[in-house]
């Protein structure tokens, strides 16, 4: 079954408390993408990448950092998470650019406390 | 600075009746456009997009419409059913491919049987 996996769904931890979101695809996806979901914001995206080793910013990429090492991982990294994180993430994936159709993941709902 | 804009947070409408959802947008460099659904708990999941060379885009009860001179987008929704109702997130992109993707805040559509 063709999937975007985020792991984990929930996390509550304490500020300055390094962490990682892991996000797989099982499609061999070119393009790969984290957004956050805040509410009266919308979506919003904090980085993508486009191929092993490449990435860019996207509209809110402070206090995150990313990595592409391999084609089907793209990791999410909050080295001293801040309250101001707490929200919903969600990694996704398409076949080469924003104009494809971009898989989902179902979420990953982080509180900094 | 919003550059994706959809004025409306939530709309209700008749089952049956026609659904009608707008997206306005500031950069006059945006050439690609897509919607967005989104149910509680799930991930968003593609539902049509438009390019600039088009003004129109269908696909089956889903019709998007752009109109680049006003920089607005709609989209249609003819009969509107019940497993409709989500919140719908207009997204735009000055390429098709590595660049990022811009969302609006979304608007709630419920369907009222």
């Amino acid at each position: 079954e063709a999937q975007v996996t985020q792991n984990p769904r929930y996390l509550i931890t304490v500020t300055g408390k390094k962490l990682t979101v892991t996000c797989s695809q099982n499609m061999n996806h070119e393009y790969m993408s984290w957004y956050r979901q805040d509410p009266g914001l919308g979506l919003r995206q904090i980085y993508y990448s486009m191929n092993v080793e490449v990435t860019d910013k996207g509209d809110v990429p402070e206090g995150y950092k990313v990595s592409r090492k391999e084609k089907r991982n793209f990791p999410l990294i909050l080295e001293s998470p801040s309250p101001n994180q707490t929200s919903l993430y969600f990694c996704a994936s398409s076949w080469s650019g924003v104009y494809q159709p971009q898989h989902f993941g179902d979420g990953t709902r982080l509180s900094i406390l | 600075d919003q550059q994706v804009k959809q004025n409306s947070p939530s709309l209700s409408v008749q089952e049956g009746r026609i659904s009608i959802l707008n997206c306005d947008y500031t950069n006059s460099m945006f050439d690609y456009f897509l919607w967005y659904k989104k149910y509680p708990a799930e991930g968003p999941t593609f539902l049509i997009s438009i390019s600039s060379i088009k003004d129109k885009n269908e696909d089956g009860r889903f019709t998007v419409f752009l109109n680049k001179s006003a920089k607005h987008l709609s989209l249609h929704i003819v009969p509107s059913q019940p497993g409709d109702s989500a919140v719908y997130f207009c997204a735009a992109s000055v390429d098709s491919g590595n660049t990022p993707l811009v969302f609006g805040k979304g608007t709630r559509l419920s369907v009222i049987a």
